[in-house]
């Protein structure tokens, strides 16, 4: 069975840019999830998918976040645009069922310069 | 005052020795548990669920004490492969977000 895949997995950008990072998540996978980790903090959630549908977006820092979920199936995370404090880690995740342990993708350094 | 508090570390153990990990969460509705294990820029990998009865994976134990709430994890007799970073991981009642703890290292040395 194939994982959870991340593109890309590693981007460096100019402050101000635009950057999209791409998650597959395991096939029949209806929770998609997108977190992120900051240098030196811990992982925090950022929103949630069920199918097509958010089900929770509360972790979105702002506006410049915007998540998608084509027919349910890849997701993207676009950030537009880009500030420094955006670098980090990005992992996105995908479960069955609520309450099951997820199976994270690799995960995309993203540094913005 | 954060969802999930660990220890940092880092523990640095003997191979053989064993060691074991607290993290305490603050939302008292919390409704799952679970101890994960990230490797150096790599992702994070479900270790292992936490029950209330305890459970035991070979050399892992993990326990929950909600009256406390408190979660716990165990290594016994340390491989060097156990050197990783360990989190612990709670799900709101919604089910819907994992909260991590930031973390706690461990070097098991020769």
């Amino acid at each position: 069975e194939a994982g959870v895949t991340q593109f890309p997995s590693h981007s460096v950008i100019e402050k101000g840019q635009t950057v999209t990072l791409r998650c597959d998540p395991i096939s029949g996978h209806d929770n998609l999830y997108w977190y992120r980790r900051v240098m030196g903090k811990e992982i925090k959630f950022l929103l949630h998918f069920v199918k097509e549908s958010k089900q929770d977006e509360s972790g979105m820092p702002n506006n410049r976040f915007l998540a998608e979920r084509t027919g349910g199936t890849y997701s993207t995370l676009k950030v537009q645009p880009a500030e420094l404090e955006d670098s980090g880690v990005y992992f996105c995740a995908s479960s069955p069922t609520l309450n099951y342990g997820y199976t994270f993708g690799s995960g995309t350094r993203l540094t913005v310069v | 005052r954060k969802e999930v508090e660990q220890d940092p570390g880092p523990f640095n153990v003997p191979e053989g020795a064993t060691v074991a990990f607290n993290c305490t969460y603050s939302n008292s509705a919390s409704q799952s548990f679970f101890w994960y294990r990230q490797d150096c820029r790599k992702e994070p990998k479900l270790l292992m669920s936490v029950y209330s009865s305890g459970n035991e994976d070979g050399r892992f134990t993990a326990q929950l004490n909600r009256a406390s709430q408190y979660i716990s994890l165990l290594i016994r007799d340390s491989k060097l492969s156990d050197s990783a970073t360990y989190l612990c991981v709670v799900v709101t009642y919604t089910g819907n977000q994992f909260y991590f703890g930031t973390g706690t290292s461990l070097t098991v040395i020769p």
